[in-house]
């Protein structure tokens, strides 16, 4: 079964950082593009970063390029996130997800003074 | 970027009806197209994967439809726990989502 548990989320102030981790187990963690997408209070889903399979191809949407920097480790079967530069509009339910449909339960991150 | 519009935003209707939602790609995503449905403090549950294939558990009432630009979500006779939110996907470049349309009991 596939499972994906992402951890790390939080309060933090505005300009502060966070690293979000995503442990992943029941599939070939090594075959499969993972992404990051967020839901704001009351919003529909956005993708904010993609990795492919061997993490040399990246890519951000515009809202969060150059503060946010996605990374896996195949090794330790896990997918990150570092957010760095956070403001109140990052504040959302961040998801690890499968690009072929799986997602995790999601990590809250608060950003407020 | 892949803008998905979605439509109705809305849908009042009554259970045992039948619903059929729609999603309309700015281009073509060939069938690299999914539909979800969210509940209130959940994640959103793959209904639809590669536009007309039932993921594993969803029942027969679900079904999608389409390719290219055009793409349809049907139900073909709503359960009280149908009345959700539903979002259009596509994963033909990065990932995209449509602005949710909204199930409602009339």
């Amino acid at each position: 079964e596939v499972q994906l548990v992402e951890s790390g989320g939080g309060l933090v102030q505005p300009g502060g950082s966070l690293r979000l981790s995503c442990a992943a187990s029941g599939f070939i963690f090594t075959s499969y593009e993972m992404n990051w997408v967020r839901q704001a209070p009351g919003k529909g889903p956005e993708w904010i970063a993609y990795i492919n399979n061997g993490g040399d191809s990246i890519s951000y949407a515009d809202s969060v390029k150059g503060r946010f920097t996605i990374s896996r480790d195949n090794a330790k079967n896990s997918l990150y996130l570092q957010m760095d530069s956070l403001r109140a509009d990052d504040t959302a339910v961040y998801y690890c997800v499968l690009s072929v449909g799986y997602w995790g339960q999601g990590t809250r991150v608060t950003v407020s003074s | 970027e892949i803008v998905l519009t979605q439509s109705p935003a809305t849908l009042s209707l009554s259970p045992g009806e039948r619903a059929t939602l729609s999603c309309r790609a700015s281009q073509s995503v060939s069938t690299y197209f999914a539909w979800y449905q969210q509940k209130p403090g959940q994640a959103p549950r793959l209904l639809i994967h590669d536009a007309s294939n039932r993921a594993t558990g969803i029942p027969a009432r679900f079904s999608g439809s389409g390719s290219g630009t055009d793409f349809t979500l049907t139900i073909s006779s709503l359960e009280p726990e149908d009345f959700a939110v539903y979002y259009c996907q596509q994963r033909s470049k990065w990932l995209s989502f449509g602005g949710g349309t909204r199930v409602d009991i009339k």
